[in-house]
């Protein structure tokens, strides 16, 4: 399977918060990101983590890491038409910089 | 400081030629990443520069490869195109802090 995995698909309605949810299989993950691609443009970082941490706010963006689990959640809060755009999870194993990626979750935003 | 520039960001090759894509990579960053997306296979790492070395290689055929010159600017080549190279090709460039990359824009490269 995947090494990393996200359900490829999330709705909301603009104003309310959306949760974008990733899943990783490599225990000794030491940084765990949020990237954010909007149509016809490359990855923006938008947030990451350090696996010795259980969460990092950032004004509108909550990072949750639960390392039991291996489950990564990248929380919006107050969601904008602007926030559409596809979410990509990424982690990086032990001793290597290079990360490896989810398929992304394309995240809409309704009126 | 200006980002990770990317050029062309549109080429249109038929099978059987070569291309070369060029990263600039933001002003004092050494390493330079390259990536290829596409829907079926997602974001697959092709090869990481630093300092003109070839640091980490992903599992890409040989068609592949990449260089990097002195003052941080890479080039990917891909030789003997075949349609599954379409696709959109990212550069990330790293600082001092490894763990952080900047993606620059990507070029679309279509194969006929």
């Amino acid at each position: 399977g995947e090494d990393v995995e996200q359900s490829l698909f999330l709705s909301v309605r603009e104003g309310d918060s959306s949760v974008i949810n990733c899943t990783y299989t490599d225990s000794s993950s030491t940084y765990l990101y949020w990237y954010k691609q909007e149509p016809g443009a490359g990855l923006q970082l938008l947030t990451y983590i350090f696996s010795n941490m259980d969460m990092k706010q950032d004004q509108r963006l909550t990072v949750l890491l639960n390392k039991k689990d291996k489950h990564l959640s990248l929380r919006i809060a107050d969601t904008q038409t602007g926030d559409s755009a596809i979410y990509f999870c990424a982690e990086t194993p032990g001793g290597s910089y290079i990360p490896t990626f989810g398929r992304g979750t394309s995240l809409i935003v309704h009126p | 400081k200006a980002g990770v520039t990317q050029t062309p960001r549109y080429l249109i090759k038929t099978r059987g030629q070569q291309v070369t894509l060029s990263c600039s990579p933001i002003s004092g960053h050494r390493s330079v990443s390259w990536y290829q997306q596409t829907p079926g296979q997602g974001l697959q790492f092709l090869f990481e520069y630093f300092s003109e070395t070839q640091r980490n290689k992903g599992n890409f055929p040989g068609r592949f490869s990449g260089r990097q010159f002195s003052n941080s600017r890479s080039e990917m080549n891909v030789s003997t195109l075949e349609l599954g190279d379409s696709a959109l090709y990212l550069c990330a460039s790293s600082g001092d802090r490894l763990e952080t990359q900047y993606f620059g824009p990507g070029t679309r490269l279509l194969v006929l």
